[in-house]
C-alpha cells in the first residue's frame, strides 16, 4: 500500500473548514483514498472514500488532485465533537490478499471554541 | 453508536494470566476483524474472520487465538499475558468479506497487565 504523509496536528475555529491535507506520491492507479477519524480512545469511524473524482457525503468532502498525490479531507462546519485523529489511508479495494487496514500516525484536529 | 458491541469495556489481569475479549457484530455482518492499539505501535490488523471461518491473518500473535461462532459472535483469546498486551482491542464487523471501507468498529476493551 501506498505511504501517506500527514501533518501531526492541526487548530480549526469552531464553524470553519477545517481542510485536512494527506500526501500519498507513490499511489497506484488501482489505489483509493480513505479517511477514518478517531475520537479519543473510541472506535475508528469511517468518514469518506474516493479514486479519482471528488466526494461528498454527509460528513465530509474529499479532494483529490488530478495528478492523484494528494488529496484534502474538508469538514465543512468543524464542531467541538470533530475533534479527533484523522488517518489518510491508501490502499486497494481488493486485491485478494490478506492485508487489512493499519493505521499510520494521523492527524490530530483540535476544534477551538 | 457503530452497532458493534464489545465486552468486556475494561480488563486488569495479571502476567501469565489468559484473557477472552467478546465480540457482537452488526445484525446481519458476517464479517468480524480483531484490531490492537498500543501506545507506540499505532492500530494493527490481527485476524479476520467471515462467516465462522478464518478469513485473514495479520500480526496476531501465537499466544493470541480467535473464533467465530455460529451466531457470528466472536471471541478474542489472549494467553501467557505480558506486559506489553497492555492495548486497546477493537473489534469491527462488515456485511461482506473484503470492503475496506465498510468495517464498523466497537468502542473497544482496555485490557491492563500488570
Amino acid at each position: 500500500d501506498a505511504k501517506t504523509t500527514q501533518p501531526t496536528s492541526m487548530d480549526c475555529a469552531e464553524g470553519r473548514a477545517a481542510n485536512l491535507p494527506c500526501n500519498h506520491s507513490t499511489i497506484s492507479g488501482n489505489e483509493y483514498v480513505y479517511w477514518y477519524r478517531q475520537i479519543h480512545s473510541q472506535g475508528p469511524q469511517y468518514i469518506i472514500h474516493g479514486l479519482k473524482n471528488n466526494e461528498t457525503n454527509e460528513m465530509a468532502s474529499l479532494i483529490i488532485t488530478e495528478d492523484r498525490k494528494s488529496s484534502t479531507l474538508i469538514l465543512p462546519h468543524a464542531t467541538l465533537r470533530d475533534t479527533a485523529v484523522y488517518y489518510c489511508i491508501v490502499r486497494v479495494e481488493w486485491d485478494g490478499s490478506a492485508r487489512q487496514l493499519t493505521f499510520g500516525s494521523g492527524t490530530q484536529l483540535t476544534v477551538l471554541p | 453508536d457503530s452497532g458493534v458491541t464489545q465486552t468486556p469495556k475494561h480488563l486488569i489481569t495479571a502476567t501469565g494470566q489468559r484473557v477472552t475479549l467478546r465480540c457482537s457484530p452488526r445484525s446481519g455482518d458476517l464479517s468480524v476483524y480483531w484490531y490492537q492499539q498500543s501506545l507506540d505501535q499505532g492500530l494493527q490488523f490481527l485476524i479476520q474472520y467471515y462467516n465462522g471461518e478464518e478469513r485473514a491473518k495479520g500480526n496476531i500473535l501465537e499466544r493470541f487465538s480467535a473464533q467465530q461462532f455460529p451466531d457470528l459472535h466472536s471471541e478474542l483469546n489472549l494467553s501467557s499475558l505480558e506486559l506489553g498486551d497492555s492495548a486497546l482491542y477493537f473489534c469491527a464487523s462488515s456485511p461482506r468479506r473484503s470492503p475496506f471501507y465498510e468495517q464498523y468498529f466497537g468502542p473497544g476493551t482496555r485490557l491492563t497487565v500488570t
